[in-house]
């Protein structure tokens, strides 16, 4: 597609349940972000993927956040054991890539996530 | 680690009113600087963007900023509103150290255009 596509773009969940949000990001993009919007909270990193370069997980707020990008393309975030607090919009955005190039990220639409 | 500060949570302003809002960021060394803007319902867009030379740059839709080193600031600003200015916008630094590509985004500010 032309744009980042992610799905599903509403989640509702129980607490305690596991849930997989999936990106795709744009053909050709190497670089990858994951962040999350909370109410008030603006933007949070999550985690950045860079070609096939080890990815930088820093923003992972916990141990039952992970995510995984396969062939160098489509990315899995994955929630163990929600809770209320995850609730949030969680959005996925792609750059070219590469040192320096990063200046201008696309955006998907998101995930609204919620966690009852 | 660097980080963004947007002091105004949300401004509301009539159409034709002059906007400036404000962005701060921490980091000693050298940092790319940009502005994303989310209409209602749409998805983030890149409004402008700082890397070298001219500290004064123009955005989309009449925006420019302005980097001032000296005060670790990059304000957005407006001559003249309109009321399809409506959105939040979001400041972003990203710290140009070795290995670190992460943008990290400030907490927004919500902008309310009254015609």
């Amino acid at each position: 597609g032309a744009g980042v596509s992610q799905s599903p773009s509403n989640k509702v969940t129980e607490k305690g349940k596991d849930v997989e949000l999936r990106c795709d990001p744009i053909s050709g993009h190497t670089a990858l972000y994951w962040y999350r919007q909370s109410l008030g909270q603006g933007l949070e990193f999550l985690i950045y993927f860079q070609g096939n370069s080890a990815p930088d997980k820093s923003g992972l707020p916990s141990d039952r956040f992970s995510a995984e990008r396969t062939g160098g393309s489509v990315s899995t975030l994955t929630i163990q054991r929600t809770q209320q607090e995850d609730s949030a919009v969680y959005l996925c955005a792609s750059s070219l890539g590469g040192r320096g190039s990063n200046e201008k990220l696309f955006f998907g639409s998101g995930t609204q996530l919620s966690v009852l | 680690a660097q980080s963004v500060s947007q002091h105004n949570h949300h401004v509301i302003l009539s159409e034709a009113a002059s906007l400036e809002l404000g962005c701060n960021y921490s980091y000693g060394g050298t940092v790319n600087l940009f502005w994303y803007v989310q209409y209602p319902g749409q998805h983030l867009q890149l409004l402008l963007k700082y890397f070298s030379g001219d500290p004064l740059v123009k955005g989309i839709k009449g925006f420019e900023a302005e980097f001032i080193k000296s005060k670790f600031s990059f304000n957005l600003r407006k001559p003249s509103v309109q009321w399809s200015d409506t959105a939040e916008y979001f400041c972003a630094v990203n710290a140009l150290n070795f290995g670190n590509e992460k943008l990290t985004f400030g907490t927004g500010t919500r902008l309310t255009i009254i015609p």
